[in-house]
């Protein structure tokens, strides 16, 4: 069984630049959620996606958008990058099954530095 | 405003003891809560988790435990380990949360040889 992979590891960008970010959910899942992680803080959610729609979204601005693939891979895309956006950015698929509760489990994520 | 608090930033634990790790929440709606272990550079690993229409759930030398009327959840790990020396969160969401876990800010263990 594959778990969840992110792609790259690591990102340096300036002010204003465009990232996209991307994620392989493990086998057998058609859920992704992401997560911003910020240093000293918990993962704050970004939004999720569900058989390749937005299912929930996070308090993010709009300049993050994302988007789930027919294999249930998935990219996170941000614009007009901000100093504050450096983070480390993780990345969660799950399997939920008819409204019961679910596990999310993560990959390794991707740390971005915006300078 | 925190809806999953944990309080202690960081605790340190001898090898072979008992490390206890607090969580206490606010919004009554949520009914499930997890806890993830997180080394530095990966992304967390989930260790364990518990319904809420249960107060007690055990996985090897992990066991959660579930104070609902004081909204407090509460790992154990008995015996600690060196290896278990990481950051760890609590995190907790609800039926129609639609993914969203929230997250506590962590509890940094360390467990001394």
């Amino acid at each position: 069984e594959t778990g969840v992979t992110q792609s790259p590891t690591h990102l340096i960008k300036t002010r204003g630049q465009q990232v996209t970010l991307r994620c392989s959910s493990q086998s057998g899942h058609n859920t992704v959620s992401w997560y911003q992680q910020a240093l000293g803080q918990g993962p704050q959610f970004i939004f999720q996606y569900y058989r390749e729609e937005e299912n929930g979204r996070g308090n993010f601005p709009p300049r993050f958008s994302g988007l789930q693939f027919p294999n249930y891979s998935s990219e996170l895309n941000v614009n007009a990058l901000e100093l504050d956006d450096s983070a480390l950015y993780l990345c969660a698929s799950s399997s939920p099954r008819g409204g019961l509760q679910e596990t999310q489990y993560f990959g390794p994520g991707t740390r971005l530095l915006v300078l | 405003d925190q809806q999953v608090k944990q309080n202690s930033p960081s605790l340190s634990v001898q090898e072979g003891r008992i490390s206890i790790l607090n969580c206490d929440y606010t919004n009554s709606m949520f009914d499930y809560f997890l806890w993830y272990k997180k080394y530095p550079a990966e992304g967390p690993t989930f260790l364990i988790s518990i319904s809420s229409i249960k107060d007690k759930n055990e996985d090897g030398r992990f066991t959660v435990f579930l104070n609902k009327s004081a909204k407090h959840l509460s790992l154990h790990i008995v015996p600690s380990q060196p290896g278990d020396s990481a950051v760890y969160f609590c995190a907790a969401n609800y039926g129609g949360s639609q993914g969203n876990l929230i997250f506590g800010k962590g509890t940094k263990l360390s467990v001394k040889p």
